[in-house]
């Protein structure tokens, strides 16, 4: 069974910084590229950043690119994101999920999501 | 950047009736087109890819139509279960957007 699980969520001040992990099992991990989604309080969903199986191709949304990166260790079958310089409206539950077609870097559909960590910032 | 907007905003059905959500794009999607249900507390989940193709263990109430702009999620008889807010998310181009979403309330 598919099974994703973020961590590092937690109380950050504005201009910190934080890594969040997601662990994966259940499937082969460097066969998939994942990404991260985020959902502000009572907001809707906004993708953020993808990364292919390899680890090669990496890209982000405008909101995050230059202080967010992600990474993966398919060794460990772990997700990372590296949140730096962080804002008010970074504020949000962070989800992992994985793209649904093996071997495909071109973007799909997400099949499994992680059940998400908070980020607050805030002083 | 390729915009998705969903209509309408909230949904009142009542059991057992039919909800009809739609989700137009800015641009040309082809069938790039993916929709997910979520519930409060809950990560997405998704029910339909390819625009039309129901995901593993969805049920058969749950359709999906379109392609290029215009697309439909249709759900036919709904069950309390259903009650959720869904999102549209395209996949054609990056960055891969979502919808505003539309919540499915109780009439």
């Amino acid at each position: 069974e598919v099974h994703l699980l973020e961590s590092g969520g937690g109380l950050v001040q504005p201009g910190g910084s934080l890594r969040l992990s997601c662990a994966a099992s259940g499937f082969t991990f460097s066969s998939y590229a994942m990404s991260w989604v985020r959902q502000a309080p009572g907001k809707g969903l906004e993708w953020l950043s993808f990364i292919s199986g390899s680890g090669i191709s990496t890209y982000y949304a405008d909101s995050v690119n230059g202080r967010f990166t992600i990474s993966r260790d398919n060794s460990k079958n772990t997700l990372y994101l590296q949140m730096n310089s962080l804002r008010a409206e970074d504020t949000a539950v962070y989800f992992c999920a994985r793209d649904s077609r093996p071997y495909y870097d071109s973007g799909s559909d997400f099949d499994y999501w992680g059940q998400g960590t908070l980020v607050t910032v805030s002083s | 950047e390729i915009l998705m907007t969903q209509s309408p905003a909230t949904l009142s059905v009542s059991p057992g009736e039919r909800a009809t959500l739609s989700c137009r794009a800015s641009q040309s999607v082809g069938s790039n087109l993916a929709w997910y249900q979520q519930k409060p507390g809950q990560a997405p989940r998704l029910l339909v890819y390819g625009a039309s193709t129901r995901a593993t263990g969805i049920p058969a109430r749950f359709s999906g139509s379109g392609s290029g702009t215009d697309f439909t999620l249709t759900i036919s008889r709904l069950e309390s279960e259903d009650f959720a807010v869904y999102y549209c998310q395209q996949y054609a181009a990056s960055p891969r957007t979502f919808g505003q979403g539309t919540k499915v309330e109780i009439k």
